[in-house]
This record gives C-alpha cells, structure tokens and sequence, in this order.
C-alpha cells in the first residue's frame, strides 16, 4: 500500500538554525499539509498546498516558516531560525480529492 | 471554548468491555467528521469516518448528532491492542484542501 514517507525520522538542531523537514506524498496525492504535535498537546494544523501554492495556513506558520514542492515529488517544510518551542513531531499528511488524509510516520524536531 | 473537545481520560477498562467516547464541536460550520487513533509518539490513523445515519466497522460504531453538535464512538468487545489515543477530528467549510481541526484525545487502556 503506498504511503507517506518523512525523513529524518528525529532532527536535532542548534536554536537559531535553520531546519527542512521532508516529505514525500503519495504520487497521485493534490493535497499537502504540515500538521505539528508538542508532546501532550493536541495536533495542530499548520499549512496546506495545492496546485503548487499555499492554500490556508495557521497563526503558527509565521514569516520564519515555509514550504516547497521543488520537484513534483517533495514536500519541505522549512524553518529558517529555529526557536526552542518549535520542539515537536511535525507530520506530513496528502490526499486525493475527497478522500481522507494520508500521514507520514513524523520527524521529531528537537531544537537544543 | 475548545473548537473540538473531547474528555482526555483516561478510560481504564477490562477486555472484553464496551466503552464509549464522546466528542463536541463548537463551528457548526463543520461538514465532515473523522476518528483517528494514535499510538504513543506514533502519526495519526484514520479509525473511521463519521456519518449523520452512524456507522459501523467490525466493533466500531461512529454516531453523528449535527444537532448537538456531537460525536461518539463506541468500541464493543474491547482488545488489549485497542489501547491508544482516540482522536475526534472535524473538517470545516467546503472544499477538498480544508484543514483537519483536532480534538485533544481520549486515552483508552484496555487491562488484561
């Protein structure tokens, strides 16, 4: 069954630095999201992409966030300086039209 | 108030139990209805999708009162391997690219 693959599986960075998280979506997938969890809260929507833009985002994705479809295949979400609170599983997710979301396995970001 | 709430648990209960979660919106904007299950640290899994005429899955029974605003779940005959957290999500507005809005959890234990 296909899936969506994330990589790494855990990143651990300097606060300040920048971080790119990678997704790849199931391929006949329209619809990309970012979802992030800090551990014991709740899942939290952070953007989503269609037609090669950014179709809704959160109060989260600030100007310090940002994402990317470079080649028909990625999905990157980037973080440009990395604060400690940005310490969280971060979750790819994709669908096809009308159907359910897809999730990837996460990358757990861990800023020191 | 919480745009999805549901009562954080945790729910002990004995195999073989039947146990019930309950789940409130506050957007009646809201058109689709999900249940995710989440293991500890693991990504979200679609569980079932939640209809206005309720449906069942095997032991998984999903009810939908849009008049309430309320969403339940009912697992019959429970297993050890259903211990996870339940997650009550809705989609809101029209569209296919709409962001999933989250519940907290309901945590389950199912206890030999």
């Amino acid at each position: 069954e296909p899936e969506v693959t994330q990589t790494p599986s855990h990143q651990v960075t300097q606060m300040g630095q920048e971080v790119i998280l990678r997704c790849v979506p199931i391929s006949n997938h329209l619809y990309f999201y970012w979802y992030r969890q800090i551990l014991g809260q709740k899942v939290e929507f952070l953007v989503s992409f269609y037609n090669n833009e950014i179709s809704e985002k959160s109060e989260i994705f600030d100007d310090q966030f940002s994402v990317e479809r470079p080649d028909g295949s990625n999905f990157t979400l980037k973080i440009r300086s990395t604060k400690l609170e940005d310490s969280a599983m971060y979750f790819c997710a994709s669908k096809y039209s009308n159907q359910p979301q897809h999730f990837g396995d996460g990358t757990r970001l861990s800023i020191l | 108030r919480k745009e999805v709430e549901q009562d954080p648990g945790p729910f002990n209960v004995p195999e073989g139990a039947t146990v019930a979660f309950n789940c409130t919106y506050s957007n009646s904007a809201s058109q689709s209805f999900f249940w995710y299950r989440q293991d500890c640290r693991k990504e979200p899994k679609l569980l079932m999708s939640v209809y206005s005429s309720g449906n069942e899955d095997g032991r998984f029974t999903a009810q939908l009162n849009r008049a309430s605003q309320y969403i339940s779940l009912l697992i019959r005959d429970s297993k050890l391997s259903d211990s996870a957290t339940y997650l009550c999500v809705a989609r809101c507005n029209a569209g296919n690219n709409r962001k999933l809005i989250w519940g907290l959890g309901t945590s389950l234990a199912v206890n030999p």
